[in-house]
């Protein structure tokens, strides 16, 4: 069965500076990735996913991710963290075989002016 | 705004209780997920429609059901209540089976007292 960690439940970054999620993953297939971000009271919205093709993936809102398989991650960064963007971010994982998304704990992003 | 709602947005009730949350996914999406987010147990999948039929079960206890119904709405039904079920409960939709990205509703808080 697949499993994503997520390293670290809380972050804090000031205003600028780089912000970095870290995501790995276990699966014994080919996963689909995934970063959403949730906003207090709100549901998850997509920031961006991986499926096939260029490891590299941008989203919205500037953040980007990188599909490494050899490491089995799949990081989150931003260079510049802005104050919009403190909230809640989850990596998640999808595999045919299992045929359901599983996600990680989460990480709580506070940024600092 | 994703497409996807969900009603109502708050639910208070008593022990012992039935409940049913519904959910209406975006324009033209054939499959609905449901999740449930509390702080102890995180995200989780506990069951998928597609079409109108059951394609996957996640951890969903016996007293929950759900359906998915011809318009392509869908309903979870929560009954025989316990105050560990109090939770965020939502609903995605994407258009395929799998391994889409899925989008989510803004969530029924349900409060069981």
């Amino acid at each position: 069965a697949q499993s994503v960690t997520q390293l670290g439940s809380h972050v804090s970054v000031s205003e600028g500076a780089l912000v970095l999620l870290r995501c790995n993953y276990s699966s014994s297939v080919p996963p689909y990735l995934f970063w959403y971000v949730q906003y207090p009271n709100q549901g998850l919205q997509l920031l961006l996913k991986y499926t096939t093709g260029a490891t590299l993936v941008k989203g919205i809102n500037g953040f980007e991710a990188e599909f490494k398989k050899s490491e089995t991650s799949f990081h989150l960064t931003k260079p510049s963290a802005h104050m919009s963007d403190a909230a809640e971010y989850f990596c998640a994982v999808w595999v045919a075989a299992g045929n359901k998304l599983t996600f990680g704990g989460g990480t709580r992003v506070l940024v600092k002016p | 705004d994703s497409g996807v709602t969900q009603t109502p947005k708050h639910l208070i009730t008593a022990t012992g209780q039935r409940v049913t949350l519904r959910c209406s996914p975006r324009s033209g999406d054939l499959s609905v997920y449901w999740y449930q987010q509390s702080l102890d147990q995180g995200l989780q999948f506990l069951i998928q429609y597609y079409n109108g039929e059951e394609r996957a079960k996640g951890n969903i206890l016996e007293r929950f059901s759900a359906q998915q119904f011809p318009d392509l709405h869908s309903e979870l039904n929560l009954s025989s209540l316990e105050l560990g079920d109090s939770a965020l409960y939502f609903c995605a939709s994407s258009g395929g089976q799998g391994g889409y990205e899925q989008y989510f509703g803004p969530g029924t808080r349900l409060t069981v007292t």
